[in-house]
């Protein structure tokens, strides 16, 4: 199974600030990665999908980059809404495999 | 607006049996590719299968052989039958809808159902 490690688990960060998780492989998995956003109680949302296309609606602060085995996400101006959990995801092979998750928290 | 809604979850013992099942609005499930994906209370997401449009179907290694998706096209809806279940199997059940280029992008999910596994 491909391993997804992201790191921080938990960011303490302001409004305003830049934010960056980062997600890595255990083995190459191209760009089949998206990222997703959660709330508690709530659903996942889908922010970025292929390592670096933004989904329709999302606020265009959120940006992702990379491919192989090493990839982020990147939020430029962190926004009162967007304090959440962050979970990178692969899908190259079976099982797809999430990453076990960033807590992005109020400084 | 696509929409997506689970049932079915509750409390049932373990060695039980459940099904889940997900009704989808505004398009049809048996066009695109449908997961469910759990998440076990204050941890993290885990996929647990996928239906292609062709009905080819794959699971995570922790389900297979209990676990079986399928859909009925006549309802618009996905299931997700549950056998055998083990009190690991504790969790919120989210069904999400893949995108018609990959099928592993899950850009719609429902609300989720709780199933709880235990005596």
């Amino acid at each position: 199974d491909i391993q997804m490690t992201q790191s921080p688990s938990t960011l303490s960060a302001s409004v305003g600030d830049r934010v960056t998780i980062t997600c890595r492989a255990s083995q190459s998995i191209n760009s089949w990665l998206a990222w997703y956003q959660q709330k508690p109680g709530k659903a996942p949302k889908l922010l970025i999908y292929m390592a670096s296309s933004l989904e329709s609606g999302v606020p265009s602060r959120f940006s992702g980059s990379g491919s192989g085995t090493d990839f982020s996400l990147t939020i430029s101006s962190l926004q009162p809404d967007d304090f959440a959990t962050y979970y990178c995801q692969q899908h190259s092979s079976y099982p797809w495999t999430f990453g076990q998750g960033t807590k992005v928290e109020i400084k | 607006e696509v929409q997506l809604v689970e049932s079915g979850g509750g409390l049932v013992q373990p060695g039980g049996s459940l099904r889940l099942s997900c009704a989808a609005s505004e398009f049809t499930v048996s066009t695109i590719s449908m997961s469910w994906v759990r998440q076990a209370p204050g941890k993290g997401l885990e996929w647990v299968s996928v239906i292609y449009n062709g009905g080819t179907t794959y699971y995570a290694d922790s389900v297979m052989g209990r676990f079986t998706i399928s859909r009925d096209t006549s309802k618009n809806t996905l299931y997700l039958q549950m056998n055998s279940l083990k009190t690991e199997d504790t969790a919120v059940y989210y069904c999400a809808r893949g995108t018609p280029t990959s099928a592993g992008t899950l850009d719609y999910w429902g609300q989720g159902t709780l199933v709880t596994v235990s005596s």
